[in-house]
């Protein structure tokens, strides 16, 4: 099972600012097979990245995903104030499918 | 539009049984990928199960064997049979459309596992 590792737990920024969330494969991912989600409380999650790069539909383009291997970011240019909640990747290119522990992105 | 609404959830005794059931509306879950994920109280996703276009069924080693996914073409809805289950199954059960990642969530449906 691939493991996932999701850093850091928390990032403390303001609005405007640029956040940068790693997320690091215990084995390197087939075909970049790895996906961002957005979460915020009481809600279900939702896709922002697939293909370690591709944006889903109607997500903004301050949101970018790079990486490849064993290494993946999720980068949010400028933060807008809606943009502050629970970040996690997801590995789908082994089986079974996994996810990271999270990180958390709140309001400095 | 599409749209993915849980049901089943609830209080039920270690041992017990329960059946979750997924209603889809703007699409046809018989041609669609579907999965389920759960997420305990204050804690991450996990996956649990998935079911593919052709019938071919996955499941996570802390389910398999006490839970099956299934679908009815017919009401258009997606199933999760979960037995014996335990404290630790305890979260709410989320499904969503398939494409190895999820996307399309419905809401959410929670169930306790508790005595």
């Amino acid at each position: 099972e691939i493991v996932l590792t999701q850093s850091p737990g928390t990032l403390s920024l303001s609005p405007g600012e640029r956040a940068t969330l790693s997320c690091r494969a215990s084995q390197s991912v087939s075909s970049s097979y790895l996906a961002w989600y957005q979460q915020k409380p009481g809600q279900a999650p939702r896709l922002l990245i697939y293909g370690a790069s591709s944006r889903a539909t109607g997500i903004p383009d301050r949101f970018s995903g790079s990486g490849s291997g064993t290494d993946f970011t999720l980068t949010i240019s400028r933060l807008e104030p809606e943009d502050f909640a629970v970040y996690y990747c997801q590995q789908y290119g082994n089986s079974p499918r996994t996810f990271g522990g999270g990180t958390k992105v709140e309001i400095k | 539009e599409v749209q993915l609404v849980e049901s089943g959830g609830g209080l039920v005794q270690p041992g017990g049984s329960l059946r979750l059931s997924c209603a889809a509306s703007g699409f046809t879950v018989n041609n669609t990928y579907m999965s389920w994920v759960r997420q305990a109280p204050g804690k991450g996703l996990e996956w649990v199960s998935v079911i593919y276009s052709g019938g071919s069924t996955y499941y996570a080693d802390s389910v398999k064997g006490r839970f099956t996914i299934s679908r009815d073409n017919s009401k258009n809805t997606l199933y999760l049979q979960m037995n014996s289950l335990r404290a630790e199954d305890t979260a709410v059960y989320y499904c969503a459309r398939d494409s190895g990642y999820s996307y399309g969530w419905g809401q959410g449906t929670l169930v306790t596992v508790s005595s």
